[in-house]
């Protein structure tokens, strides 16, 4: 399968520990982008990636949020000290530059206890 | 800033049913706009993009229009199956290409 893939699918953590996803794009693609989704809501813009500059960041990415690309492939986001209102469901997608439709991954679910 | 709304949040029909479900945007300057499907716990499936030129575009059963001048878009599916419940997104793009989502239609069809 040469989808998107994200690493891991569930994470459970107690409140102040450190979490990292990663995020694999289709081979091809130079875009990698990170959304957000609570629920009953649609996905919340995070930050996105050409290669391996992040060009864009939301101001829903606090201090605390870190993403790299660092060789313009998978995508790592960080989240420090967590809360439990960082639980959510974190997607990542990916696209072409000039083709400009997203494709996402599974999604990795995060429980903030 | 724009805003996404999609009714109605949930519809629920028999099977066979053909069906509309809309989406509205209040900045008509888009690039793009793409339809989502997204079953329960899970990532997002990309069902159909319209281009900013665009009228429509068609995948099988599923046909969705786009009038930019009045920030409105249809999904339209055609002869609903079961297969078909999930949650239908709809997102625009502009310039960044971020996509801005409304909250979704819950549809169920049942046999």
């Amino acid at each position: 399968d040469t989808g998107v893939s994200q690493d891991p699918r569930h994470k459970i953590t107690k409140r102040g520990q450190n979490v990292t996803f990663r995020c694999d794009p289709i081979s091809e693609h130079n875009r990698l982008y990170w959304y957000r989704q609570t629920l009953g809501q649609g996905p919340e813009f995070l930050t996105y990636f050409q290669n391996e500059a992040q060009l864009e960041k939301s101001r829903l990415l606090s201090d605390r949020f870190s993403a790299e690309r660092p060789k313009g492939s998978f995508s790592t986001l960080e989240i420090q000290r967590t809360e439990q209102g960082d639980s959510a469901m974190y997607l990542c997608a990916s696209s072409f530059s000039g083709d400009h439709e997203q494709f996402f991954g599974p999604g990795t679910r995060l429980t903030v206890l | 800033k724009q805003e996404v709304t999609q009714i109605p949040a949930a519809l629920s029909v028999p099977e066979g049913e053909n069906l509309v479900l809309n989406c509205s945007f209040t900045d008509s300057a888009i690039y793009n706009l793409q339809w989502f499907r997204q079953d329960p716990g899970k990532g997002l499936t990309s069902l159909l993009l319209i281009q900013s030129s665009q009228r429509e575009q068609t995948s099988g059963r599923l046909n969705a229009s786009l009038d930019k001048s009045s920030g409105r878009s249809t999904l339209y599916i055609a002869a609903s199956q079961p297969g078909d419940s999930a949650t239908y997104l709809c997102a625009t793009s502009h310039n960044t290409d971020k996509l801005i989502f409304g909250t979704g239609t819950r549809l169920q069809v049942f046999p």
